[in-house]
Formats: structure tokens, C-alpha cells, sequence
């Protein structure tokens, strides 16, 4: 348990779906990122968030919409998406966004049909 | 580990033996370098870290190396245990981004 909670653990969508994804962190973090793991790329960054406020955006395409409604909790909303983006999604916090640690959730695995 | 289909190399290591683990990171500006340890159906979790003004840091079984002359770090992990087998990424910071390595697999043989 490293204190970051998501939900689902497990998502079957399909590509007219809109569904969200839950990350919730009980460390007292500023920072939250969302990463994608898939099965043949390595960790990818997809957004990071320092008090709230989106600070990246790693070119991610706009059927991904990550909102961020307190220090604690951050969601990413799936729309529309491909088979391609069938992954794990990831979650991590981290005391402030830069040179510290992050913690990471369980992820949830997403399969898109 | 998540990597499933991710051609890694892998370290094949005995029981009780210690383990070399490298890493070359790509940016000479970063600054803090970590080591994670992902176990199948699990989030990465951290091992040590270090920041760019070390050449080593040593935990519990784990000892990290930094070379910036060459950009290359590395993990040793002494007296490997069964519980050691898992993928092992290494992670650079620069400014708000921490960008991972492709991992390592390491198998642990009784």
C-alpha cells in the first residue's frame, strides 16, 4: 500500500465509451501525474499537475482530459478511444514536482474493444 | 511486472548472489535519478534514489552508482532473494518530468 488508491483496477470500454479513471492520494502530495505503461513502450508521461494546475502536457491527444479537482484527487476522462490505447494507466504523487520521489498506484488496466 | 510484450533484457541472477542492474540516462542537465522495482500486478515502487551532486548512495542491500561523465547509473543488489525478482526501471528528473528507462527483468534462481 504506498497510499495512492485507484480505481477501477481493471476497464473494458469501447470506442464509443466515455468512462473516467480515479486516482486518489492520502500522502498530503502537491504533485500528481498520470503515465502510461503499455505493452511495448516503457513508462510514458501523459500529464503532471503541482497544486492543482496541469504544468505537462507530454503531447498527449485530447480523447485523454485529465481534470484535477483537489490536491488529493486527480481523473483522467476517456473518450472515444482506439484499440491502441489498451495500457496501463498509472497514477503517482510526489511531495512537490520536482527531485522528489513518486508514489505510485496500482494502476487500472484498460482494454479498449 | 506490466511490460508484458516489451522485449527486456534480463538478468538471470542465483540465489544469494549479488545483482548489477544499469541504466544510461539521456539528459546531462537532470538532476535526481531513482530506481524502481515493479512486481507483476503491481505499480512501481521505489528503491533508492540520488541526486546528481553524489556518485553513490547505499540503502538496505542496495547500493546506487552515478556516473555523469558518462551518464550512467547502476543498481546493486546484494545477496539477491527470491523477492527480488521484478522489473527494475531507472528514472531521470529534469525540472517537473521524470522520464523512465525501458527495465531491466530480473530473475532470481533458487
Amino acid at each position: 500500500e504506498t497510499g495512492v488508491t485507484q480505481t477501477p483496477r481493471h476497464l473494458v470500454m469501447g470506442m464509443t465509451n466515455k468512462k473516467s479513471l480515479k486516482c486518489e492520494q492520502h500522502l498530503g502530495h502537491n504533485a500528481m501525474y498520470w503515465y502510461k505503461q503499455s505493452a511495448k513502450k516503457p513508462l510514458e508521461l501523459m500529464f503532471v499537475y503541482n497544486f492543482k494546475e496541469q504544468t505537462e502536457n507530454n503531447s498527449v491527444p485530447s480523447r485523454f482530459s485529465p481534470e484535477c479537482p483537489n490536491s488529493s484527487h486527480l481523473f483522467l476522462h476517456l473518450h472515444t478511444l482506439q484499440p491502441e490505447d489498451s495500457a496501463l494507466y498509472l497514477c503517482a504523487s510526489s511531495q512537490e514536482a520536482e527531485n522528489t520521489e513518486a508514489f505510485f498506484g496500482q494502476g487500472t488496466r484498460l482494454t479498449v474493444v | 511486472g506490466e511490460s508484458v510484450g516489451l522485449h527486456l533484457p534480463t538478468l538471470s541472477v542465483q540465489e544469494g548472489d549479488n545483482s548489477i542492474i544499469n541504466c544510461a540516462y539521456s539528459n546531462s542537465a537532470s538532476d535526481y535519478f531513482i530506481w524502481y522495482k515493479q512486481e507483476s500486478g503491481k505499480g512501481p515502487q521505489f528503491i533508492i534514489d540520488i541526486r546528481s551532486n553524489m556518485d553513490k548512495r547505499q540503502g538496505q542491500r542496495v547500493t546506487v552508482l552515478l556516473n555523469k561523465t558518462v551518464k550512467h547509473l547502476s543498481l546493486q543488489i546484494a545477496a539477491t532473494q527470491p523477492g527480488d525478482s521484478a522489473v527494475y526501471f531507472c528514472a531521470e528528473n529534469l525540472g517537473n518530468k521524470l522520464t523512465f528507462g525501458g527495465g531491466t527483468r530480473v530473475l532470481v534462481k533458487p
